[in-house]
């Protein structure tokens, strides 16, 4: 299977542990985002990398929340201290962008997603 | 405040006719608009998008009408299969200038199609 894969796809946790989720993209696709889905909510943006930089974060992405791509490659979302409001589906999407008149977007693929349970 | 609704949080079809899910959003800026698919315990699949300057856009069973001045979109499935049966999310793309296209996604709207 080619597609995105994310691992693992459920965590439990106590309030206030720290968890580590990562995400495997497409092989070619030079594009990553995190995304966070609450119950009865679509997916929210996260963060954006482009390779291995990191080149937005949201204002949901508070300081405990920290991510990584090192080498362009695989990333991780690392949740410090968690809370229970941390409790949601995180999910990473991958994509390339195409050569293209305006408007253009690109096409994002997504993980089955990690769900995590804060107790 | 959400940009993208959807107002319909679930629709029931029957096998062979057609599907109509609607879209409506707040933020003229948008410029693409894409339709995700999400079978339970899978994260969403792509099934079709429209950028801001069409109006209609096909593929196979699936059809997206997008109304700039409403700000409305819709989203035809003809004819409805029970393997359609899935949550839908209407998503906008806006190009941050920063590289990305992030997407704001609708609540969802939970299709049945009944045999």
């Amino acid at each position: 299977d080619t597609g995105v894969s994310q691992d693992p796809r459920h965590k439990i946790t106590k309030r206030g542990q720290n968890v580590t989720f990562r995400c495997d993209p497409i092989s070619e696709h030079n594009r990553l985002y995190w995304y966070r889905q609450t119950l009865g909510q679509g997916p929210e943006f996260l963060t954006y990398f482009q390779n291995e930089a990191q080149l937005e974060k949201s204002r949901l992405l508070s300081d405990r929340f920290s991510a990584e791509r090192p080498k362009g490659s695989f990333s991780t979302l690392e949740i410090q201290r968690t809370e229970q409001g941390d409790s949601a589906m995180y999910l990473c999407a991958s994509s390339i962008r195409l050569a293209g008149p305006y408007p253009s977007t690109d096409t994002q693929y997504f993980g089955p997603g990690t769900r995590l349970t804060v107790l | 405040d959400q940009q993208v609704k959807q107002n319909s949080p679930s629709l029931s079809v029957q096998e062979g006719r057609i599907s109509i899910l609607n879209c409506d959003y707040t933020n003229s800026m948008f410029d693409y608009f894409l339709w995700y698919k999400k079978y339970p315990a899978e994260g969403p699949t792509f099934l079709i998008s429209i950028s801001s300057i069409k109006d209609k856009n096909e593929d196979g069973r699936f059809t997206v009408f997008l109304n700039k001045s409403a700000k409305h979109l819709s989203l035809h499935i003809v004819p409805s299969q029970p393997g359609d049966s899935a949550v839908y999310f209407c998503a906008a793309s806006l190009y941050s200038g920063a590289g990305s296209y992030q997407l704001t996604f609708g609540k969802g709207t939970k299709l049945s199609v009944i045999p």
